[in-house]
């Protein structure tokens, strides 16, 4: 089975700071893509970021970059000098190369306090 | 315009009465996806397809129905509205090849059934 686990609900961050959102999966795929969606109060889905499992170097798009452990099946979302437009609910995802579904964790909503 | 548009926005219906949420996407994305968002649960998948005429249920398909006659259309139905069914719906669409895309989603539809 394929799952994704995101153990904080809740975050907040002081603006201008860092804050790194925690995301793990479980698959007994080899390959496979990994995402972290952005949500905004607008409930509009957005991409932040994506990583192919078979990539050694992390992602990154501008102040948005990601720390995967595939051994671990680590998928943590780093938010560098964090923006009031930052505050959303953040979602990673999951899909295994050889599957047709996207795996999507519970979410954790992240505040950006001024 | 061009992108993946649902409708309507918004719906307040009864139990038991018959509710279809329409989807249309204009890129011609080979799949198609229904989730609902509910608070704790995150995103679920209720059906998918990958093609026309070509539909899968997905986690919580019960109580739904989908068809898929034309690429670009991916109607939701439910077939006698439950209190449970009240949640925001996305619909989201995404291509295939050598590498897998990102889900483009939706702005959501947001059910109450009363």
């Amino acid at each position: 089975a394929q799952t994704v686990t995101q153990s904080q609900p809740e975050m907040s961050v002081q603006e201008a700071e860092t804050v790194t959102l925690s995301c793990t999966y479980d698959t007994s795929e080899s390959n496979y893509y990994l995402f972290w969606y952005k949500q905004p109060p607008s409930r509009q889905m957005i991409l932040v970021i994506r990583q192919e499992a078979y990539k050694q170097q992390n992602a990154t798009e501008n102040r948005f970059s990601v720390n995967f452990q595939k051994a671990a099946k680590s998928f943590s979302l780093k938010i560098s000098d964090s923006q009031l437009g930052d505050t959303a609910m953040y979602f990673c995802a999951f899909i295994p190369n050889t599957g047709n579904q996207f795996y999507f964790g519970t979410g954790t909503s992240l505040t950006v306090i001024p | 315009d061009a992108g993946i548009t649902q409708s309507p926005r918004y719906k307040i219906t009864e139990t038991g009465r018959q509710v279809t949420l329409m989807c249309h996407q204009t890129w011609s994305h080979s799949y198609m996806f229904w989730y609902r968002q509910d608070l704790g649960h995150g995103l679920r998948l209720i059906y998918y397809s990958a093609a026309a005429d070509i539909t899968d249920k997905g986690e919580v398909p019960d109580g739904y129905v989908v068809s898929r006659s034309k690429t670009e259309n991916f109607p939701l139905t439910l077939e006698s509205a439950t209190r449970s069914q009240t949640s925001v719906y996305f619909c989201a669409s995404s291509v295939r090849g050598k590498r897998i895309g990102e889900l483009f989603f939706g702005e959501g539809s947001r059910l109450t059934v009363l």
